[in-house]
C-alpha cells in the first residue's frame, strides 16, 4: 500500500539553526509528494511539492528533493526562526485524483 | 477569498450521542474532503467527493459515519453514535479538481471531538 513514514518528534531547536525532517515514502508507480504545515490555531497549509523523480521543491527558505532511489523527499531549511515553530506533514499522493495519504507529523519549535 | 470554513470547533459529548459536523468548501471546489485527525497521528481520509457524488469512502466507518454534499456545495459529517475512539479533529478539504498532481487542498481549521 501507499504510506508515509517521518521522523518522531518534537524537534526542538535554537533559532538560526539548520533544520533536517525527514521523510520516507512507500508507493506504487510514481507518486507526487509533499510538505504540509499546520502553524498553531490554524489549518494545515501546502507547503512544497516536487512531482517528479530529482525535482526540487521550495518556499520560504524550505527545500526538499524528491529521492526516487532513496524513495525520501527531506525537508530542509538552513536558518530556522521562532516564526517556523509548527507540525510538518510529508505527504503522497500515488496517481492524479487519489486523496494525500500522510505522515505522522513532526512538531518543531524553535526557541529564541 | 473566504477559506474553507467549519462549524463547531469544538463539541464534547458522552458515547453514544451523536454529532455533525458542517464544511463549507471554497466557492467553486468541486471537491471536498473529510479526514480523520487522531492526536499523535496524521490524517485519515474518510471520505472524498467530486460535487455531490462521493469518489472514495472506503474508509468510512458506515456503521457509524455518514456524510453527504446534497448541492455539490457545502458538506455534513455525523457519527451516530459515538464511540470514545471517535475523539479527533475532523478536518475539511477542498480542491478545484481532484487531488491532481498539484496536491493543493485547501483545509478548514478542524472541528474537535471529545467523546466521554
Amino acid at each position: 500500500g501507499n504510506s508515509v513514514t517521518q521522523m518522531e518528534g518534537p524537534v526542538t531547536l535554537s533559532e538560526e539553526a539548520f533544520l533536517t525532517i525527514n521523510c520516507t515514502y512507500t508507493a506504487t508507480g510514481y507518486p507526487s509528494l509533499f510538505w504540509y504545515v499546520q502553524y498553531p490555531g490554524e489549518g494545515l497549509q501546502l507547503l512544497l511539492k516536487a512531482t517528479k523523480a530529482d525535482d526540487k521543491g521550495s518556499n520560504k527558505g524550505f527545500e526538499a528533493t524528491y529521492r526516487k532511489e532513496t524513495t525520501s523527499f527531506h525537508l530542509e531549511k538552513g536558518s530556522v526562526q521562532v516564526s517556523d515553530s509548527a507540525v510538518y506533514f510529508c505527504a503522497l499522493t500515488p496517481s492524479g485524483n487519489t486523496p494525500l495519504v500522510f505522515g505522522k507529523g513532526t512538531r518543531l519549535s524553535v526557541i529564541a | 477569498e473566504a477559506g474553507v470554513a467549519q462549524s463547531p470547533r469544538y463539541k464534547i459529548i458522552e458515547k453514544r450521542q451523536s454529532v455533525a459536523f458542517w464544511c463549507n468548501p471554497i466557492s467553486g471546489h468541486a471537491t471536498l474532503y473529510w479526514y480523520q485527525q487522531i492526536l499523535g497521528q496524521g490524517p485519515k481520509l474518510l471520505i472524498q467527493f467530486q460535487n455531490n457524488g462521493v469518489v472514495d469512502d472506503s474508509q468510512l466507518p458506515k456503521d457509524r459515519f455518514s456524510a453527504e454534499r446534497l448541492k455539490g456545495v457545502d458538506s455534513t459529517l455525523k457519527i451516530q453514535p459515538a464511540k470514545l475512539e471517535d475523539s479527533a479533529v475532523y478536518l475539511c478539504a477542498s480542491s478545484l479538481g481532484g487531488t491532481g498532481r498539484t496536491g493543493e487542498l485547501f483545509f478548514g481549521e478542524g472541528s474537535r471531538l471529545t467523546v466521554l
